[in-house]
């Protein structure tokens, strides 16, 4: 079945500084790719997608990258702020040859320093 | 408008005891997702409804674990004889549409975090 690493599991940036999460994905028929964003508590929230016909998609200051030959996908934030800290998981989505399975990464724990 | 919904937020249950989390997805979406997450971890699938059929329930951990949507609406996940290792928080999630390849946006729910003793 479908699996999906995510790396690195900590990463702490100075506010301002880019930050970067990579994602790799084991299935090739898997066709979306989102990220989520969960604080403390909360539910998991969607922040961008990106479909497997899309190599490069950008929100402001969010841009998500996908390499399908590689297998990779990964996701850009510049410009940290302190409220970028979060967790942020990656995920990998089969559709309906998968079942609709979703496969979550582990997640990436942000810390942006003032 | 309104969003995902879950009840209860928090539940305790003696090891043993069954449990059931509900989930009030948004009106009218059609796909709706349960999901597992343990503390520091990512969510994991359990089971997936498309109106009232679950097309897929291949995360279920064991026979304990059973889902339901009988109307298409609201859905139930229920837990038998609760276990330590099911403590965990449980999420549901939606989306509008199946799009025949399930790639829509899930809207999640706050969770509900179960504590078995």
């Amino acid at each position: 079945g479908e699996n999906v690493e995510q790396h690195p599991s900590t990463l702490s940036v100075q506010e301002g500084d880019s930050a970067v999460i990579k994602c790799t994905y084991s299935d090739s028929a898997s066709n979306y790719f989102p990220w989520y964003k969960q604080e403390l508590g909360k539910r998991p929230q969607l922040i961008i997608d990106i479909r497997s016909n899309v190599g490069e998609k950008k929100d402001q200051r969010i841009a998500v990258t996908l390499n399908k030959t590689a297998k990779h996908f990964s996701l850009h934030i510049t410009e940290t702020q302190p409220e970028d800290s979060a967790v942020y998981f990656c995920a990998a989505s089969m559709g309906n040859t998968g079942g609709f399975k979703t496969i979550f990464g582990a997640g990436t724990r942000l810390f942006v320093k003032a | 408008g309104a969003g995902v919904s879950q009840s209860p937020r928090y539940k305790v249950a003696k090891r043993g005891q069954d449990v059931a989390l509900r989930c009030d997805p948004i009106s009218g979406h059609v796909s709706l997702f349960w999901y597992q997450q343990a503390l520091g971890q990512g969510p994991e699938f359990l089971t997936y409804f498309q109106n009232e059929a679950q097309l897929d329930k291949s995360g279920l951990p064991s026979d304990r674990f059973f889902a339901e949507r009988p109307e298409g609406s609201v859905s139930t996940l229920k837990i038998q004889r609760t276990q330590q290792e099911d403590s965990a928080v449980y999420l549901c999630a939606s989306s509008f549409a199946s799009g025949g390849s399930g790639t829509d946006t899930q809207y999640f729910g706050p969770g509900t975090r179960l504590t078995v003793l």
